[in-house]
């Protein structure tokens, strides 16, 4: 079956760290890689995307490379604003279906400090 | 704003009683997903409508329904409920399967 595991929280950095957070999955298919931020009292939004193999997906300086020989898609970022501080979700969409649903990972919550 | 809207954003209400939340999809996506995110099970996928039709359910409780309509709208209707149905329920759009979805910003349900 399809599921994913990323590391558990909460991660706590100083403002211009590195950041690694890591995101292992299960497919059946081919899948779709996605991670997802949840900002206090708001929804889930895209951070960025990976449809294939070796895609890398990047936005707002975060950016996660598909590796399927290791089946994952750890998001990075260089350097930490305190305005990054959310709950970070890795998913899959199976993209051999015609489904379209996500698997969610259980979210790292992520708290940067100034 | 992600387009997709969910009404109530609250909603406190007593066990037992029965309740329906409501989710407007992003113009002209016809696929429609609820989750339900809580503390001890994170962000669990309920069911999903594409069109109208039901096209795939997860962990969604036999007391729980959902339909889409016509104009694509989407209720998730919840009865009996407990304590334990205390969560944010989120409702999704897009425009197809591996199409990114677009969340509302949830209903945060208190069941007292």
């Amino acid at each position: 079956g399809n599921s994913v595991t990323q590391m558990e929280g909460p991660v706590t950095l100083s403002e211009e760290a590195f950041l690694t957070i890591n995101c292992t999955y299960t497919a059946t298919g081919y899948p779709s890689l996605f991670w997802y931020v949840q900002y206090p009292g708001e929804g889930l939004q895209l951070l960025l995307k990976a449809t294939k193999a070796d895609d890398k997906g990047s936005n707002k300086g975060f950016e996660a490379t598909y590796r399927k020989e290791t089946t994952s898609f750890h998001l990075e970022k260089g350097s930490v604003q305190v305005s990054d501080s959310a709950v970070y979700f890795c998913a899959l969409s199976d993209q051999g279906s015609t489904l379209g649903r996500l698997y969610f990972g259980r979210g790292t919550q992520l708290t940067v400090w100034p | 704003d992600s387009g997709v809207t969910q009404t109530p954003k609250h909603l406190i209400t007593a066990t037992g009683q029965r309740v329906t939340l409501r989710c407007s999809p992003r113009s002209g996506d016809l696929s429609v997903y609820w989750y339900q995110q809580s503390l001890d099970q994170g962000l669990q996928f309920l069911i999903q409508y594409y069109n109208g039709e039901e096209r795939a359910k997860g962990n969604i409780l036999e007391r729980f329904s959902a339909q889409q309509f016509p104009d694509l709208h989407s209720e998730l209707n919840l009865s009996s409920l407990e304590l334990g149905d205390s969560a944010l329920y989120f409702c999704a759009s897009s425009s197809g399967p591996n199409t990114e979805a677009f969340f509302g910003q949830g209903t945060r349900l208190t069941v007292v």
